[in-house]
Protein backbone atom coordinates (compact mmCIF):
# COMPACT_ATOMS: atom_id res chain seq x y z
CA UNK A 1 0.00 0.00 0.00
CA UNK A 2 1.17 3.47 -0.42
CA UNK A 3 2.20 5.54 2.23
CA UNK A 4 3.80 9.18 2.81
CA UNK A 5 5.87 10.20 5.55
CA UNK A 6 6.72 13.32 7.18
CA UNK A 7 9.43 13.63 9.19
CA UNK A 8 8.85 17.00 10.90
CA UNK A 9 5.61 17.44 12.38
CA UNK A 10 6.63 20.89 14.13
CA UNK A 11 9.63 23.29 12.80
CA UNK A 12 10.09 26.54 14.42
CA UNK A 13 12.44 29.29 12.60
CA UNK A 14 13.33 32.54 12.51
CA UNK A 15 12.92 34.47 10.28
CA UNK A 16 15.22 34.42 7.40
CA UNK A 17 16.44 31.14 7.85
CA UNK A 18 16.63 28.92 5.29
CA UNK A 19 13.78 25.74 5.15
CA UNK A 20 13.49 22.24 4.70
CA UNK A 21 10.60 20.03 4.85
CA UNK A 22 10.83 15.88 4.31
CA UNK A 23 8.63 13.97 2.59
CA UNK A 24 8.95 10.02 1.63
CA UNK A 25 6.69 7.56 -0.11
CA UNK A 26 6.10 4.50 -0.70
CA UNK A 27 4.91 3.28 -3.60
CA UNK A 28 7.09 1.18 -7.06
CA UNK A 29 5.43 2.52 -9.28
CA UNK A 30 5.04 6.64 -11.25
CA UNK A 31 3.52 9.00 -9.29
CA UNK A 32 2.37 12.35 -9.18
CA UNK A 33 3.96 14.42 -6.66
CA UNK A 34 2.19 17.55 -4.54
CA UNK A 35 2.95 19.95 -1.73
CA UNK A 36 0.03 22.01 -0.02
CA UNK A 37 -0.25 24.69 2.66
CA UNK A 38 -2.72 25.18 5.04
CA UNK A 39 -2.43 28.99 6.87
CA UNK A 40 -4.62 28.70 9.80
CA UNK A 41 -8.09 29.37 9.26
CA UNK A 42 -8.10 28.36 5.30
CA UNK A 43 -8.00 25.64 3.29
CA UNK A 44 -5.42 23.89 0.95
CA UNK A 45 -3.59 25.70 -1.48
CA UNK A 46 -1.50 24.11 -3.97
CA UNK A 47 2.28 25.23 -3.88
CA UNK A 48 3.80 23.08 -6.54
CA UNK A 49 3.67 19.86 -8.33
CA UNK A 50 5.46 17.29 -9.98
CA UNK A 51 4.26 15.06 -13.03
CA UNK A 52 7.53 14.48 -14.87
CA UNK A 53 10.38 16.29 -16.38
CA UNK A 54 12.71 18.91 -14.38
CA UNK A 55 13.09 16.90 -10.70
CA UNK A 56 13.84 20.31 -9.29
CA UNK A 57 10.18 22.41 -9.63
CA UNK A 58 9.83 25.74 -8.72
CA UNK A 59 6.39 26.88 -7.18
CA UNK A 60 4.84 30.33 -5.02
CA UNK A 61 6.04 31.89 -3.37
CA UNK A 62 10.06 31.23 -3.53
CA UNK A 63 9.44 27.33 -2.94
CA UNK A 64 10.61 24.67 -4.60
CA UNK A 65 10.48 20.82 -4.30
CA UNK A 66 13.48 18.13 -5.74
CA UNK A 67 12.04 14.64 -6.65
CA UNK A 68 14.64 12.10 -6.17
CA UNK A 69 13.27 9.06 -7.46
CA UNK A 70 16.36 6.95 -5.86
CA UNK A 71 15.24 8.05 -2.73
CA UNK A 72 11.51 8.42 -2.85
CA UNK A 73 11.64 11.81 -1.14
CA UNK A 74 9.88 15.35 -2.45
CA UNK A 75 11.24 17.38 -0.27
CA UNK A 76 10.15 20.69 0.06
CA UNK A 77 12.68 24.23 0.53
CA UNK A 78 12.80 27.60 0.89
CA UNK A 79 15.76 29.48 1.37
CA UNK A 80 14.46 32.34 3.36
CA UNK A 81 11.50 31.92 5.17
CA UNK A 82 9.20 35.09 5.90
CA UNK A 83 6.59 35.08 9.13
CA UNK A 84 3.42 34.86 6.93
CA UNK A 85 4.84 30.94 5.94
CA UNK A 86 3.40 29.97 9.07
CA UNK A 87 1.00 27.54 8.00
CA UNK A 88 0.87 23.66 8.27
CA UNK A 89 2.28 21.95 5.14
CA UNK A 90 1.19 18.72 3.33
CA UNK A 91 2.88 16.36 1.40
CA UNK A 92 0.63 14.06 -1.13
CA UNK A 93 1.44 11.29 -3.46
CA UNK A 94 -0.94 10.07 -6.07
CA UNK A 95 -0.56 6.99 -8.49
CA UNK A 96 -0.74 8.00 -11.60
CA UNK A 97 -2.45 4.35 -12.57
CA UNK A 98 -5.14 2.90 -10.88
CA UNK A 99 -7.51 4.79 -8.74
CA UNK A 100 -5.39 8.39 -8.89
CA UNK A 101 -6.00 8.98 -4.63
CA UNK A 102 -4.31 11.26 -3.70
CA UNK A 103 -2.05 9.71 0.16
CA UNK A 104 -1.25 13.08 2.40
CA UNK A 105 1.59 12.88 4.61
CA UNK A 106 0.60 13.69 8.14
CA UNK A 107 1.48 17.12 7.97
CA UNK A 108 4.30 19.59 8.91
CA UNK A 109 3.47 22.55 11.32
CA UNK A 110 5.57 25.84 10.68
CA UNK A 111 5.97 28.31 13.10
CA UNK A 112 8.07 31.35 11.43
CA UNK A 113 9.15 33.95 14.78
CA UNK A 114 9.15 37.36 13.39
CA UNK B 1 -9.68 28.56 -13.48
CA UNK B 2 -10.59 24.99 -11.52
CA UNK B 3 -12.35 26.27 -8.33
CA UNK B 4 -14.68 24.21 -6.34
CA UNK B 5 -16.78 25.79 -3.65
CA UNK B 6 -18.61 23.73 -1.00
CA UNK B 7 -21.77 25.06 1.25
CA UNK B 8 -22.19 25.34 3.81
CA UNK B 9 -19.06 26.69 4.82
CA UNK B 10 -19.89 26.07 8.55
CA UNK B 11 -22.91 24.02 9.91
CA UNK B 12 -23.72 23.30 13.54
CA UNK B 13 -26.78 20.68 14.02
CA UNK B 14 -28.40 18.17 16.94
CA UNK B 15 -27.46 15.53 17.65
CA UNK B 16 -29.81 12.27 15.89
CA UNK B 17 -30.23 15.41 12.93
CA UNK B 18 -28.81 14.55 9.13
CA UNK B 19 -26.72 17.42 7.28
CA UNK B 20 -25.80 18.26 3.36
CA UNK B 21 -22.77 19.12 2.66
CA UNK B 22 -22.57 20.29 -0.97
CA UNK B 23 -19.70 20.17 -3.25
CA UNK B 24 -19.33 22.36 -6.46
CA UNK B 25 -17.01 22.45 -9.59
CA UNK B 26 -17.84 25.93 -10.74
CA UNK B 27 -15.16 26.68 -13.97
CA UNK B 28 -14.85 22.65 -14.90
CA UNK B 29 -16.95 19.32 -15.17
CA UNK B 30 -15.42 17.13 -12.28
CA UNK B 31 -15.49 13.39 -13.34
CA UNK B 32 -14.39 12.70 -10.18
CA UNK B 33 -15.05 13.50 -6.85
CA UNK B 34 -12.77 13.27 -3.40
CA UNK B 35 -14.71 13.77 0.18
CA UNK B 36 -12.14 13.69 2.90
CA UNK B 37 -11.99 14.14 6.21
CA UNK B 38 -9.41 16.54 8.87
CA UNK B 39 -9.87 16.31 12.03
CA UNK B 40 -7.96 19.08 14.31
CA UNK B 41 -4.38 19.54 13.90
CA UNK B 42 -4.02 16.21 11.43
CA UNK B 43 -4.23 15.40 7.76
CA UNK B 44 -6.81 14.98 5.47
CA UNK B 45 -8.39 10.99 5.40
CA UNK B 46 -10.19 10.37 1.92
CA UNK B 47 -13.46 9.08 2.87
CA UNK B 48 -14.64 8.03 -0.72
CA UNK B 49 -14.64 8.16 -4.03
CA UNK B 50 -17.43 9.68 -6.44
CA UNK B 51 -17.75 9.43 -10.15
CA UNK B 52 -20.33 10.96 -11.92
CA UNK B 53 -23.52 8.72 -12.38
CA UNK B 54 -22.29 5.65 -10.21
CA UNK B 55 -21.91 4.96 -6.79
CA UNK B 56 -19.31 6.03 -4.56
CA UNK B 57 -16.20 3.73 -3.55
CA UNK B 58 -15.34 4.58 0.45
CA UNK B 59 -12.50 4.11 1.95
CA UNK B 60 -12.05 1.28 4.68
CA UNK B 61 -13.62 2.26 7.66
CA UNK B 62 -15.68 4.81 6.45
CA UNK B 63 -19.70 3.93 6.91
CA UNK B 64 -21.30 3.69 3.86
CA UNK B 65 -24.55 4.02 4.84
CA UNK B 66 -23.67 7.14 7.53
CA UNK B 67 -22.33 9.31 4.95
CA UNK B 68 -24.33 9.16 1.67
CA UNK B 69 -22.20 10.34 -0.98
CA UNK B 70 -24.65 11.09 -4.37
CA UNK B 71 -22.27 12.87 -7.74
CA UNK B 72 -25.47 13.13 -9.61
CA UNK B 73 -24.14 15.72 -12.14
CA UNK B 74 -20.52 16.50 -13.53
CA UNK B 75 -20.44 19.51 -11.38
CA UNK B 76 -22.38 18.68 -8.26
CA UNK B 77 -21.58 16.02 -5.74
CA UNK B 78 -23.22 16.01 -1.88
CA UNK B 79 -21.98 14.28 1.57
CA UNK B 80 -24.86 13.47 3.70
CA UNK B 81 -23.94 12.77 7.66
CA UNK B 82 -26.69 10.73 8.78
CA UNK B 83 -27.87 10.53 12.36
CA UNK B 84 -24.94 12.63 13.25
CA UNK B 85 -23.01 12.18 16.62
CA UNK B 86 -20.51 14.17 18.39
CA UNK B 87 -17.85 12.23 17.18
CA UNK B 88 -18.82 13.36 13.59
CA UNK B 89 -17.75 16.45 14.31
CA UNK B 90 -15.01 17.46 11.98
CA UNK B 91 -14.00 19.41 9.23
CA UNK B 92 -15.13 17.84 6.06
CA UNK B 93 -13.23 18.86 2.62
CA UNK B 94 -14.55 17.82 -0.78
CA UNK B 95 -12.31 17.96 -4.06
CA UNK B 96 -12.70 17.64 -7.59
CA UNK B 97 -10.65 16.48 -10.97
CA UNK B 98 -11.68 16.33 -14.22
CA UNK B 99 -9.88 13.48 -16.85
CA UNK B 100 -7.29 14.99 -18.98
CA UNK B 101 -5.46 14.22 -22.13
CA UNK B 102 -2.50 13.90 -20.25
CA UNK B 103 -3.13 11.59 -17.97
CA UNK B 104 -3.43 14.23 -15.27
CA UNK B 105 -5.75 14.18 -12.06
CA UNK B 106 -4.74 16.29 -10.21
CA UNK B 107 -7.97 16.71 -7.89
CA UNK B 108 -8.52 20.82 -6.90
CA UNK B 109 -9.70 21.18 -3.14
CA UNK B 110 -12.47 22.99 -1.63
CA UNK B 111 -12.52 25.48 1.26
CA UNK B 112 -14.33 23.00 3.71
CA UNK B 113 -16.74 22.82 5.90
CA UNK B 114 -16.89 23.10 9.57
CA UNK B 115 -19.17 20.56 11.42
CA UNK B 116 -19.94 20.50 14.47
CA UNK B 117 -22.46 18.13 15.87
CA UNK B 118 -23.91 19.33 19.70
Amino acid sequence: AQSVSQHNHHVILSEAASLELGCNYSYGGTVNLFWYVQYPGQHLQLLLKYFSGDPLVKGIKGFEAEFIKSKFSFNLRKPSVQWSDTAEYFCAVMATSGTYKYIFGTGTRLKVLA
Amino acid sequence: GAVVSQHPSWVICKSGTSVKIECRSLDFQATTMFWYRQFPKQSLMLMATSNEGSKATYEQGVEKDKFLINHASLTLSTLTVTSAHPEDSSFYICSASEDSLGGSYEQYFGPGTRLTVT
